[in-house]
């Protein structure tokens, strides 16, 4: 079975500051990573996907992530946030053989002070 | 182009009734998926549809659960004799293919209250 574990339930940060929100998968097999993102009111966005090649991978809105396989990571990163980036951010994975279902963690919070 | 659309958006009903919720994926794509967002729970993974093979149901949480896909389109989930925590909003997604890791497009959402 697989699982994703975030763990950072509710993050508040000030305008301009450095965003790393973490995510651990387990799963024993070759995956694919997501980053979505909920705005307030607003549905599931796809931010930023992994399938293979280079580890580091850029998504919208200037957002990154690197995916780690001996750490079982893939942590979400941007360098200098901004007040419309407040939403909810779901790390999930895609095993090879489950059938294309995405497994999801249980959502990091993210307030952005001005 | 028209992305995932759902309805009724919210659906406000009676612990014992039964609700029917629908979906309708982007044209063309061939893989629909239900799944589930409540407190306490996240997001969980009800069902699965790919073309016209069996769909993949292990994510249902009971037999009250049920889901059809006709012509490979339209998506209804049913849920019979309504409890209380059945309560969420329950997304539907779509993706151009089944295999392989394609983006799922998600939906809106159907909000369900059982009182």
């Amino acid at each position: 079975a697989q699982s994703v574990s975030q763990h950072n339930h509710h993050v508040i940060l000030s305008e301009a500051a450095s965003l790393e929100l973490g995510c651990n998968y387990s799963y024993g097999g070759t995956v694919n990573l997501f980053w979505y993102v909920q705005y307030p009111g607003q549905h599931l966005q796809l931010l930023l996907k992994y399938f293979s090649g280079d580890p580091l991978v850029k998504g919208i809105k200037g957002f990154e992530a690197e995916f780690i396989k001996s750490k079982f990571s893939f942590n979400l990163r941007k360098p200098s946030v901004q007040w419309s980036d407040t939403a909810e951010y779901f790390c999930a994975v895609m095993g090879f053989g489950t059938a294309s279902k995405l497994t999801f963690g249980t959502g990091t919070r993210l307030q952005v002070t001005l | 182009g028209a992305g995932v659309s759902q309805s009724p958006s919210n659906k406000v009903t009676e612990k014992g009734k039964d609700v029917e919720l629908r979906c309708d994926p982007i044209s063309g794509h061939t893989a629909l998926y239900w799944y589930r967002q409540s407190l306490g729970q996240g997001l969980e993974f009800l069902i699965y549809f790919q073309g016209n093979s069996a769909p993949d149901k292990s994510g249902l949480p009971s037999d009250r659960f049920s889901a059809e896909r006709t012509g490979g389109s339209v998506s209804t989930l049913t849920i019979q004799r309504t409890q209380q925590e059945d309560s969420a909003v329950y997304l539907c997604a779509s993706s151009s293919t089944g295999t392989g890791a394609y983006e799922q497009y998600f939906g809106p959402g159907t909000r369900l209250t059982v009182t």
